[in-house]
């Protein structure tokens, strides 16, 4: 297909253990978002690549977030020793460019349940 | 810092009746605005945006202006549809810069019955 695809789309995971969730965004998309979507909330950001450069993670709830986009296209969002309180959707979108009217366009999610 | 003031759902409808969804934001300087729509069990899709004064955003039967001076971008919809039934978010975003996340409200779930 050619919209934003995110696996897996459910994980359970036990609370200390790491988990690493994926993003494929557009191709061709220059921008990359990723969104932290509590139960009942908005969409909060989290972090911002442009190509591979990570310009801003501002957004990043602690030091056991962590993510990457190495090649400038496919990113990886990883969160170490889970905790309960990172139960949440976590939404990746994507845009031509960073800046500007572009919109973004956005994965299904991977809906994070932390045991 | 930005933010984004949504109405406080659930709102329920019978159909063909009239929506409006409220929405208003803070920010500094000029931002675009969006309405996003959330069907259940799937992602956020774009509804409509504006990105100047006075824009008007139009998308399936939704429409809502860009109201710099009320700083508001209400929803609204002449007659609603049992299809239309979601969670609506509005959102800003910064135009210049690197400052391009979308700032969301809280989402307004709306309910439409027969």
């Amino acid at each position: 297909g050619a919209g934003v695809s995110q696996s897996p789309r459910y994980k359970v995971a036990k609370r200390g253990q790491d988990v690493a969730l994926r993003c494929d965004p557009i191709s061709g998309h220059v921008s990359l978002f990723w969104y932290q979507q509590a139960l009942g909330q908005g969409p909060e950001f989290l972090t911002y690549f442009q190509n591979e450069a990570q310009l801003d993670k501002s957004g990043l709830p602690s030091d056991r977030f962590f993510a990457e986009r190495p090649e400038g296209s496919v990113s990886t969002l990883k969160i170490q020793r889970t905790q309960q309180e990172d139960s949440a959707v976590y939404l990746c979108a994507s845009s031509l460019q960073g800046a500007g009217n572009q919109p973004q366009h956005f994965g299904d999610g991977t809906r994070l349940s932390i045991l | 810092g930005d933010s984004v003031t949504q109405m406080e759902g659930p709102v329920t409808l019978s159909e063909e009746a009239f929506l409006t969804i409220n929405c208003t934001y803070t920010a500094t300087g000029y931002p675009s605005l969006f309405w996003y729509v959330q069907y259940p069990g799937e992602g956020l899709q774009l509804l409509l945006k504006a990105t100047k004064a006075d824009d008007k955003g139009s998308n399936k039967g939704f429409e809502a202006t860009y109201r710099k001076e009320t700083t508001s971008f209400h929803l609204e919809k002449g007659s609603v549809q049992v299809s239309d039934s979601a969670v609506y978010f509005c959102a800003l975003r910064r135009v210049a810069g690197t400052a391009s996340k979308l700032t969301f409200g809280t989402g307004t779930r709306l309910q439409v019955t027969l």
